[in-house]
């Protein structure tokens, strides 16, 4: 199975709105609605941000929303602080109950 | 919301198995699925395989021939092993799990990570 498609760095200001994008297949992002978001801040297990394409765990800030259309799964952020510089990755159930990850998304608060 | 700990070897030589365990600790609501995930140094990350609430198991493609993942429910505890390492291999390895919460909310914990180096 292939990762999932990320851009490797994205950036913003404070205060601003982005988007990362994630893009797969049929077989996974296509056809699940299991895609989910992850932040990795450096030396730091990931944590869970999104679950379900658009769900948010308890806790978690609901500047962080998400989309699907098509093979292309959609992460934004509104109104960007500086702890949301981190690594994100989006992750979807695959047609063969398998897992796959993206390869990651740097986002830099400038 | 439960919390992981894990354990297992850190250093390994070429074709060797790694073998690493972890330990489901605290309130349990209702577990349904637990993951082993990889990240090789300055990489991202990697599923290694996964145990559903119907006591299946699915492996990464990849790492099928190489893997086994075995749940002790008197325990607890789930475990990985991976046989004939090599560099390739080397990783900070997480454990995880996903838990529904009564009112239908997901969460998920992970283990602290277990950083596994193989080398001669």
């Amino acid at each position: 199975q292939s990762a999932l498609t990320q851009p490797a760095s994205v950036s913003g200001s404070p205060g601003q709105s982005l988007t990362i994008s994630c893009t797969g297949g049929s077989s996974d992002v296509g056809g699940s609605k299991f895609v989910s978001w992850y932040q990795q801040h450096p030396g730091k297990a990931p944590k869970l941000i999104l679950y379900d394409v658009s769900s948010r765990p308890s806790g978690v800030s609901n500047r962080f929303s998400g989309s699907k259309s098509g093979y292309t799964a959609s992460l934004t952020i509104s109104g960007l602080q500086a702890e949301d510089e981190a690594e994100y990755y989006c992750s979807s159930f695959t047609t063969s109950d398998t897992r796959v990850f993206g390869g990651g998304t740097k986002l830099t608060v400038l | 919301q439960v919390q992981l700990q894990q354990w297992g070897a850190g250093l390994l030589k070429p074709s060797e198995t790694l073998s690493l365990t972890c330990a489901v600790n605290g309130e349990s609501r209702t577990g349904f699925y637990w993951d082993w995930i990889r990240q090789p140094p300055g990489k991202g990350l990697e599923w290694i395989g996964e145990f559903n609430h119907s006591a299946t198991i699915n492996y990464n493609p990849s790492l099928k021939s190489r893997v086994t993942m075995s749940f002790d429910t008197s325990k607890n505890q789930f475990s990985l092993k991976l046989r004939s390492v090599t560099a390739a291999d080397t990783a900070v390895y997480y454990c995880a799990t996903w838990e529904v919460a009564t009112t239908g909310t997901k969460s998920q914990s992970w283990g602290q990570g277990t950083l596994v180096t193989v080398s001669s």
